[in-house]
């Protein structure tokens, strides 16, 4: 079983429809909370992170942990078709990089 | 400011033959990570340096070596190329005054035939 389990998509909606992007992981060890988005052929771009459980919201994008259930979400309000790229969450036990795990990443086309 | 650059772009290389990929970064940060993106896969580390002069073996190391001789540079060797080792290869830093967060090279796609 992996450590982190992200559906791989395509997840294909309107724009200005919300999106719902999910992780669920298997490590409760796991601190800190991370969301990348990634264009075609791009490097990934941290969007936004969380700590321990709690949401944090930035913009239009909106972070949630769970940590009893070991799920985490991120939510896009009015999805635009600049939105569409692949989103990719990670997670690690505490800082300085060296055991940071990245799910497989969802791909999101938002249709104009 | 450039961020993190990444050389070559792109790179076809045969069963055999040898390559270094080159990573800089002029952000004056510690730490520096080569990971490797493969279909399903996600992103898996490869190697990282914590400082100039220390690296360290990540996930996937086999097949690979790595080089920090400053704290600018961070360069990955594949001394014999394999098919399995056709992926797409980013460069990150660790972002400070933060938990886990990394900034990411444009990548390296590299095809082995």
């Amino acid at each position: 079983q992996k450590e982190v389990e992200q559906d791989p998509g395509p997840l294909s909606v309107p724009e200005g429809a919300i999106v719902s992007l999910n992780c669920t992981y298997s490590n409760s060890a796991f601190q800190y909370f991370m969301w990348y988005r990634q264009y075609s052929r791009k490097g990934p771009e941290l969007l936004m992170y969380t700590y321990s459980s709690g949401n944090k919201e930035d913009g239009r994008f909106t972070a949630q942990v769970d940590k009893s259930s070991k799920y985490i979400s991120l939510f896009i309000r009015d999805s635009q078709p600049s939105d569409s790229a692949t989103y990719l969450c990670a997670m690690s036990r505490n800082t300085g990089g060296f055991k940071t795990i990245f799910g497989a990443g969802t791909r999101l086309f938002v249709k104009a | 400011n450039a961020g993190v650059t990444q050389t070559p772009k792109f790179q076809v290389l045969k069963t055999g033959q040898s390559m270094t990929l080159q990573c800089a970064q002029d952000m004056n940060h510690n730490s520096m990570y080569w990971y490797r993106q493969d279909p399903g896969m996600g992103l898996r580390l490869i190697y990282y340096s914590a400082s100039e002069g220390t690296t360290d073996k990540g996930e996937v190391p086999n097949g690979y070596n790595v080089s920090r001789l400053n704290k600018r540079e961070f360069s990955l060797r594949l001394e014999s190329a394999a098919p399995s080792q056709t992926s797409v290869y980013f460069c990150a830093i660790l972002l400070a005054g933060g938990p886990d967060t990394q900034y990411f090279g444009p990548g390296t796609r590299l095809t082995v035939l």
